[in-house]
């Protein structure tokens, strides 16, 4: 069974831009969720989705946003990027609620 | 919110040595997750733990969900190499937090040869 995927893995934006990750879960998943890593804060929650519809979400400014398809694949996107906002972004997905959750190798944000 | 406090914070230990780490939390949580992140990869799942009690374990881990379900520990023995990483405890929430983990801030573990 293949793993969850992100991409792109690395990615360099300057401020202002906006910027768009990917994600596409472990097949038969419908749960998708996001996470920003960062040195400081750690991991943190930023939402999550199942079946095309956002259950849960974490304490970020508006400029975060998700969407998740029929297929359960999902996007993340920023606009308006900050400085603050590079970090690791991961996606985890699960069978049907965030336990047990899965990784991708995330996508690393460095905004300049 | 919920918060999850991991202890040590860091560790440096000699090969071959046994490794202890532990988590605590001031509600109580129904199941407990715990994860290796190596450096820019995404966390690992090592180890569920989902009754309190339970001692379960994964070849050289083994982690233990504490009967008070505010705690969990985490062991591994004769540690390697490649055992170098941070290890994270993780938990969902409540209610509609449950679909969500929190996570403490890791225990960043160091092998030394």
């Amino acid at each position: 069974k293949a793993g969850v995927t992100q991409t792109p893995r690395y990615l360099i934006k300057t401020r202002g831009q906006q910027v768009t990750l990917s994600c596409s879960p472990i097949s038969g998943h419908r749960s998708v969720s996001w996470y920003q890593q960062t040195p400081g804060q750690g991991l943190q929650f930023l939402f999550e989705y199942f079946s095309e519809t956002q259950r849960n979400k974490g304490n970020f400014p508006g400029r975060f946003s998700g969407r998740q398809f029929s297929n359960s694949r999902s996007e993340m996107n920023v606009s308006t990027l900050e400085l603050g906002d590079s970090a690791l972004y991961l996606c985890a997905s699960s069978s049907f609620s965030g336990e047990q959750a899965f990784f991708g190798q995330g996508t690393r944000l460095t905004v300049v | 919110g919920q918060q999850l406090n991991q202890s040590p914070q860091s560790m440096f230990i000699q090969e071959g040595e046994d490794v202890s780490m532990n988590c605590t939390s001031s509600s109580i949580f129904n199941t407990w997750l715990w994860y290796k992140q190596d450096p820019g990869e995404g966390p690992v799942l090592l180890i569920a733990l989902y009754k309190a009690g339970e001692l379960t374990s994964n070849g050289r881990l083994t982690a233990q969900f504490g009967t008070t379900r505010k705690d969990s520990f985490l062991n591994i023995s004769a540690s390697i190499p490649s055992d170098v990483g941070i290890y994270f405890c993780a938990g969902p929430g409540s209610g509609a937090g449950s679909y969500q983990l929190t996570f403490g801030k890791g225990t960043k573990l160091s092998v030394i040869p």
